[in-house]
């Protein structure tokens, strides 16, 4: 099976401008979160989806958002960059929903904001 | 809150010494551990897993995990690091929910 797939890899962006990040889980997945990795931060939740709606919300201002598709791809949407918003953003998929479960990471597209 | 609290930031060893990395953590009622591990340019890769059952746990390329409910405790072992295990090492933890709470890593560096 071919494993998590994010697009783009690398991303140079300005402050003020938006991005879009998006995420193809491992085939037959249904739930795909987001993380935040940086140096001074670590890796921290953004949001997760299942069944196109979001379940869970990590602490992170409106400027973040995320969506799903109805063949589990998800998007995630940053307005109004910042420079504190340069990242590796991790993409993670799980197969079931409910109860125990692991996450699959894809390579990440690493953001930076000039 | 829960949380999860790696203690050793950069642990330095020969290869063929042992290895123990600590793990704790803070979360209230049934708790999924994890240890994942982040060779360099590569992406998180899941190690093993602790969901229920056995406390002694095995993962890939040799690695096991002990979980110790009244320690709060799952520290990832190995008897015998290679150069190749050279890594960043992090422990994480989910529960009801499958948001995983990560500890801040633990960078291995295994000299040849």
């Amino acid at each position: 099976k071919a494993g998590v797939t994010q697009t783009p890899r690398y991303l140079i962006k300005t402050r003020g401008q938006q991005v879009t990040l998006s995420c193809s889980p491992i085939s037959g997945h249904r739930s795909v979160s987001w993380y935040q990795q940086t140096p001074g931060q670590g890796l921290q939740f953004l949001f997760e989806y299942f069944s196109e709606t979001q379940r869970n919300k990590g602490n992170f201002p409106g400027r973040f958002s995320g969506r799903q598709f109805s063949n589990s791809r998800s998007e995630m949407n940053v307005s109004t960059l910042e420079l504190g918003d340069s990242a590796l953003y991790l993409c993670a998929s799980s197969p079931i929903a409910g109860g125990a479960d692991t996450q699959y990471f894809g390579p990440g597209t690493r953001l930076t904001v000039l | 809150a829960q949380s999860v609290s790696q203690h050793n930031h950069h642990v330095i060893l020969s290869e063929a010494a042992s290895l123990e990395l600590g793990c704790n953590y803070s979360y209230g009622g049934t708790v999924n551990l994890f240890w994942y591990v982040q060779y360099p340019g590569q992406h998180l890769q899941l190690l093993l897993k602790y969901f229920s059952g056995d406390p002694l746990v095995k993962g890939i390329k040799g690695f096991e995990a002990e979980f110790i409910k009244s320690k709060f405790s799952f520290n990832l072992r190995k008897p015998s690091v290679q150069w190749s295990d050279t890594a960043e090492y992090f422990c994480a933890a989910s529960g009801s929910a499958r948001q995983l709470t990560f500890g801040s890593g633990t960078q291995l560096t295994v000299l040849p």
